[in-house]
C-alpha cells in the first residue's frame, strides 16, 4: 500500500467512449500529478495540481480533462481518445518542497 | 530545459554481481536528482534522492548513488544484486520551485541466477 490508490487498474475503451480515471491519496499531500507512461518512452508529465489549482498543463490534448475537487482526489476524464493514447497512466502526490513523488500503481488503458 | 539520459536500455547481471546504472542529466543549476524503481504492473517507488550536501547518497534496498557535477552524472550502484532487484529503473531530475520531475527512458535490469 503506497498511500496512492488508482482505479480502475485496467480499462479498455472505444474511441467514442467517455470514461474517467480516479486517483486518491491518503498521505495528506497537497500536490497531485498525472503522468503518462508509454512503451519505450520516458514518463511524460501531463498535469500538476497544487492545493486543487492546476499549475502545469504539459500541452496535453483537450480529450484529456483533469479534475481536482480537493487535495486528496484527482480525476482524468477521457473522451474521444485515439489508439495512440493507450498507455499506463500514473497518478502521484507530493508534499512540501522536497519534490519526492509517491506513485499509484497506475491504470493500464487500451483504446480500441 | 532539463533532460535526463539513461544510456543503457537493458542490462543483465548475474545474481551476486555488482551493478551500476548510468544517468546523465542536463540542467543549468544544481538539480534535485532521484532514482525510482518500477516492478511489473506497479507504480514507481523512490530508491533515493539527492538535494545537496554529501554527494554519495544511500537509499533503500542497499542502493547508493553518487552525484558528480563535473560529469553531470548520478549513477546508481549496488555491490551485490539480488534476483528481486529485477525491475525497471528510472533516473529523474527536478528543479527547485517546480512541482514536477523529468524522467529518463529507464533501464530494464534482468538478473541471472
Amino acid at each position: 500500500e503506497t498511500g496512492v490508490t488508482q482505479t480502475p487498474r485496467h480499462l479498455v475503451m472505444g474511441m467514442t467512449n467517455k470514461k474517467s480515471l480516479k486517483c486518491e491519496q491518503h498521505l495528506g499531500h497537497n500536490a497531485m500529478y498525472w503522468y503518462k507512461q508509454s512503451a519505450k518512452k520516458p514518463l511524460e508529465l501531463m498535469f500538476v495540481y497544487n492545493f486543487k489549482e492546476q499549475t502545469e498543463n504539459n500541452s496535453v490534448p483537450s480529450r484529456f480533462s483533469p479534475e481536482c475537487p480537493n487535495s486528496s482526489h484527482l480525476f482524468l476524464h477521457l473522451h474521444t481518445l485515439q489508439p495512440e493514447d493507450s498507455a499506463l497512466y500514473l497518478c502521484a502526490s507530493s508534499q512540501g518542497t522536497d519534490e519526492k513523488l509517491f506513485f499509484g500503481s497506475g491504470t493500464q488503458l487500451s483504446v480500441l | 530545459a532539463q533532460s535526463v539520459t539513461q544510456p543503457d536500455i537493458h542490462i543483465t547481471v548475474s545474481e551476486g554481481a555488482s551493478l551500476e546504472l548510468r544517468c546523465n542529466y542536463s540542467y543549468g543549476a544544481t538539480p534535485y536528482l532521484f532514482w525510482y524503481v518500477q516492478s511489473p504492473g506497479q507504480g514507481l517507488q523512490l530508491l533515493l534522492k539527492y538535494f545537496s550536501g554529501d554527494t554519495l547518497v544511500q537509499g533503500i534496498k542497499g542502493f547508493e548513488a553518487e552525484f558528480k557535477r563535473s560529469q553531470s552524472s548520478f549513477n546508481l550502484r549496488k555491490p551485490s544484486v539480488h534476483w528481486s532487484d529485477a525491475a525497471e529503473y528510472f533516473c529523474a531530475v527536478g528543479e527547485k520551485g517546480r512541482r514536477a520531475l523529468t524522467f529518463g527512458s529507464g533501464t530494464r535490469l534482468q538478473v541471472q541466477p
